[in-house]
């Protein structure tokens, strides 16, 4: 089955412990994207992959870091988690062929730091 | 700025009604969009798309309708049916060197049995 999968789903964490969320896509995928969503605000990018080894800031991407070292995963992670990052963060993945634009999300995780 | 909204926050319709639920754009480059739905705990799910040159398209049940004179679009949703209860986004491709996608704040669809 064609999916993207986001690990762990639930996290609650105190301000400044290293976390990282990890993500997996087992479609072949070279796009990559991690978004939070928050209250009123939609899904706001933070970080995207257009290949292995090529990431990219998105529009909110202060306090985090990625990488992509191989083309399937793409975690996420906060080196030192602050309260602001509460959030609900979803992974999402689409081809850069016909119907690219089309992303493929996570389930989703929700973090809260405290 | 370049943003993608929708007017309303918040939708309830009978079970069998048809819904409609609206989103504006602003950036007049933008020549494809796309509509998502998200189903409580879940992540957003692809419903249909539409390019620029169409003014209309339709998909099971699900019609998205394009203005580009007054820059908005809609998702009309027939007969509508408790599972179509979720959250619902609109989102806009910004044609830039890697078509980086906005989403707008979503609105919230509730089907009344």
């Amino acid at each position: 089955e064609a999916q993207v999968t986001q690990n762990p789903r639930y996290l609650i964490t105190v301000t400044g412990k290293k976390l990282t969320v990890t993500c997996s896509q087992n479609m072949n995928h070279e796009y990559m994207s991690w978004y939070r969503q928050d209250p009123g605000l939609g899904l706001r990018q933070i970080y995207y992959s257009m290949n292995v080894e090529v990431t990219d800031k998105g529009d909110v991407p202060e306090g985090y870091k990625v990488s992509r070292k191989e083309k399937r995963n793409f975690p996420l992670i906060l080196e030192s988690p602050s309260p602001n990052q509460t959030s609900l963060y979803f992974c999402a993945s689409s081809s850069t062929g016909v119907g690219k634009n089309i992303q493929y999300f996570g389930a989703g995780t929700r973090l809260s730091v405290l | 700025g370049e943003s993608v909204g929708l007017h309303l926050p918040t939708l309830s319709v009978q079970e069998g009604d048809n819904s409609i639920i609206n989103c504006a754009y602003s950036n007049s480059a933008s020549d494809y969009f796309i509509w998502y739905k998200q189903e409580s705990g879940k992540g957003p799910q692809f419903i249909i798309d539409i390019r620029s040159n169409m003014d209309k398209r339709q998909g099971q049940r699900v019609t998205v309708l394009l203005n580009k004179t007054v820059k908005h679009l809609s998702l009309q949703i027939a007969a509508t049916q408790p599972g179509d209860s979720a959250v619902y986004f609109c989102a806009e491709d910004m044609k830039t060197s890697y078509d980086k996608v906005i989403f707008g704040p979503g609105t919230s669809l509730s089907v009344i049995p």
